[in-house]
């Protein structure tokens, strides 16, 4: 059964700073992976999406990476500013019909 | 560009009594689901629709139904509230094969039941 993980569930860091939030999971069999954003009281905004077969995906100050063989993406944001405070979420469909499994989430606070 | 569309935004209802939410989407996805979001319990899956004519049951389907109408609406019923049902709801689509199965959300359902 696939479970994704999430570490921290809560990061605060002062604006400029680039930063890392990382996603683990444990079924590598997967076809892609996502990343959302939800801001409070919100839906969910898709940033990224990477496929199984890409290492990396780029939009703006945002850089996802992906390494099955260990189980892991990283969600790389660089020179974070107050309006990226939200919650970013990964998910993996673990099989066709797309079906996502959520991490907890982190929940980002940037200090202007 | 609607995307992914859900009706109502806001309910309130009274133990026991029934309702509808709607979903529909406009990007012609096969798949179609229904999530719940609660504090501490993250998102969790209720049903999915992989295509039209199809629906399979989620991590959380008791006290729930839902119809996938045409390709483009799928439904989720309370047919007797329940105050474990207050929770914000969430639809989602995607595409059913392959890699590019990137999903999409409505702006959610805020359920009350008193």
């Amino acid at each position: 059964k696939q479970e994704v993980t999430q570490i921290p569930a809560a990061l605060s860091v002062p604006e400029g700073e680039n930063l890392v939030l990382n996603c683990s999971f444990t079924d590598s069999a997967i076809y892609n992976l996502q990343w959302f954003r939800q801001d409070p009281g919100k839906g969910l905004t898709s940033l990224l999406l990477i496929q199984s077969s890409q290492r990396e995906q780029t939009s703006g100050r945002l850089n996802a990476s992906l390494d099955k063989s260990s189980g892991r993406s990283t969600l790389y944001i660089a020179a974070s500013q107050p309006g990226d405070s939200a919650t970013y979420l990964c998910a993996v469909p673990p099989q066709e019909g797309g079906k996502l499994i959520f991490g907890q989430g982190t929940e980002l606070s940037v200090k202007p | 560009n609607a995307g992914v569309t859900q009706t109502p935004k806001f309910q309130v209802l009274k133990t026991g009594q029934s309702m509808t939410l709607q979903c529909a989407q406009d990007m012609n996805h096969n798949s179609m689901y229904w999530y719940r979001q609660d504090p501490g319990m993250g998102l969790r899956l209720i049903y999915y629709s992989a295509s039209e004519g199809t629906t399979d049951k989620g991590e959380v389907p008791n006290g729930y139904n839902v119809s996938r109408l045409n390709k483009r609406e799928f439904s989720l019923r309370l047919e007797s509230a329940a105050p474990s049902q207050t929770s914000v709801y969430f639809c989602a689509s995607s595409a059913y094969r392959g890699m590019n199965t990137e999903a999409f959300f409505g702006q959610g359902t805020r359920l009350t039941v008193v």
